[in-house]
């Protein structure tokens, strides 16, 4: 299995406060993404980012930040989450070739109270 | 029109069955194609790559037809542990992103 660990696993939170969910790999990937699943929407991309400090906004960014300040780590910040961002968030990493397969950590499942 | 559309299904198959999905996609300009199967409540993951000429694995085999934009993923003799959620994967205008179908749902019973 791909060296992906997101962090948390499930978090339930209030309307309005701040989010972060972090995406960490071992694998020294160049590229790494941030998706959303909900049911009848299937998987959209939130943001991605091509290389340390060089991000861009996916489908879906609306809300959303994100950061990454070393290859490893890549952050997804909800400033002030809202009951729609409850979902299923899902990271994923790539190198770039082979087509960009793309290999996903288990997710992080968010509740918005 | 959506980049990537399946059929949802479900798709309800005995063991030992062959089970057929379909695939469109919208961007002719497209050059990366698979199949990942995602099970219920966990992570996508890879099934295959989908090349021009078509490829086989094991019991899966897919295909890809450029000229009308479509994709199949055929599985032969179906087991119990198939029973996924089936997702369409074409790569995106950006290049680096993919987009992914909403999946089809099989169920294969005893």
């Amino acid at each position: 299995d791909a060296g992906i660990t997101q962090s948390p696993r499930h978090k339930v939170t209030e309307t309005g406060t701040p989010v972060t969910l972090r995406c960490h790999q071992t694998e020294n990937h160049r590229y790494m993404y941030w998706y959303r699943q909900d049911p009848g929407h299937g998987l959209r991309l939130i943001h991605y980012s091509y290389g340390v400090k060089d991000t861009d906004k996916g489908e879906v960014s609306d809300g959303y930040s994100v950061s990454r300040s070393k290859t490893e780590d890549f952050l997804l910040t909800l400033e002030s989450a809202t009951s729609s961002q409850t979902s299923v968030y899902f990271c994923a990493i790539s190198t770039g070739v082979a087509g960009n397969i793309q290999y996903f950590g288990a997710g992080t499942r968010l509740s918005v109270l | 029109r959506k980049e990537v559309e399946q059929d949802p299904g479900p798709f309800n198959v005995p063991e030992g069955a062959t089970v057929a999905f379909n695939c469109t996609y919208s961007n002719s300009a497209s050059q990366s194609f698979f199949w990942y199967r995602q099970d219920c409540r966990k992570e996508p993951k890879l099934l295959m790559s989908v090349y021009s000429s078509g490829n086989e694995d094991g019991r899966f085999t897919a295909q890809l037809n450029r000229a009308s934009q479509y994709i199949s993923l055929l599985i032969r003799d179906s087991k119990l542990s198939d029973s996924a959620t089936y997702l369409c994967v074409v790569n995106s205008n950006s290049g680096y992103a993919l987009n992914f179908g909403k999946g089809t749902s099989l169920l294969v019973t005893p």
